[in-house]
């Protein structure tokens, strides 16, 4: 399957901490994107990263890339209450042109 | 500048019946999805199309039908609804860019369907 898996499943932090998500896939890519769905919400894009990039910044948002280890890993630094969502990765690059291969989502609760 | 929309938002619908869901974008975007979301499955791509009057099927096509005709708009077709059919599903459209294969989908707000 080209879905990519999160890692963890459910990750529960107090406000200031970092927060990093893992992101696993098995074929091959030409990006991986990842995307934040609060809750009743559809999903809103965050950060791309090409096949060729090994890391990429965007905010608080830091996203890096290792294409030998089909992983990638998403961290939000001094988490905010509301960066309480689910986090998904999204794989590309696939024989479909446009596709995107989403994983299960890691489910993130930041406390105040 | 309004983006993705989706009529209804919910909808309860009994075994057999049948439903048009509709999605709507505004940004020109040439590709257009259809996806089902499920506890503990994520999101699984249903229908996509690639351009006005075409369409393609995606992981679980099953049990739907759609339709592209006029590049805005993308609809979703439940011909005779059951309950495994239960679902949030969403809308979403991209455009590419040179040198990606894929690039950012932008996400309608869902529509919630039971069926019962």
């Amino acid at each position: 399957s080209q879905q990519g898996e999160e890692d963890p499943q459910a990750l529960s932090i107090q406000e200031g901490e970092n927060a990093t998500m893992n992101c696993s896939y098995k074929t091959s890519i030409n990006n991986l994107q990842w995307y934040r769905q609060n809750s009743g919400r559809g999903l809103v894009h965050l950060i791309l990263i090409r096949s060729n990039e090994r890391e990429k910044h965007s905010g608080r948002l830091r996203v890096t890339l290792d294409t030998s280890k089909k992983s990638s890993s998403l961290l939000i630094t001094a988490s905010r209450a509301a960066d309480t969502a689910s986090y998904f990765c999204a794989t590309g690059g696939g024989s479909t042109l446009g596709r995107l291969y989403f994983g299960r989502g890691t489910q993130l609760t930041v406390w105040p | 500048n309004a983006g993705v929309t989706q009529t209804p938002k919910f909808r309860v619908l009994k075994t057999g019946q049948s439903m048009t869901l509709l999605c709507a974008q505004d940004m020109n975007h040439e590709y257009m999805y259809w996806y089902r979301q499920d506890p503990g499955m994520g999101l699984r791509l249903i229908h996509y199309s690639v351009g006005e009057g075409t369409t393609a099927k995606g992981e679980v096509p099953d049990g739907y039908n759609v339709s592209r005709l006029k590049k805005q708009n993308f609809l979703l077709g439940l011909e005779s609804a059951a309950p495994s059919q239960t679902s949030v599903y969403f809308c979403a459209s991209s455009f590419l860019r040179t040198g990606l294969s894929s690039y950012e989908q932008y996400f309608g707000p869902g529509t919630r369907l039971t069926v019962t």
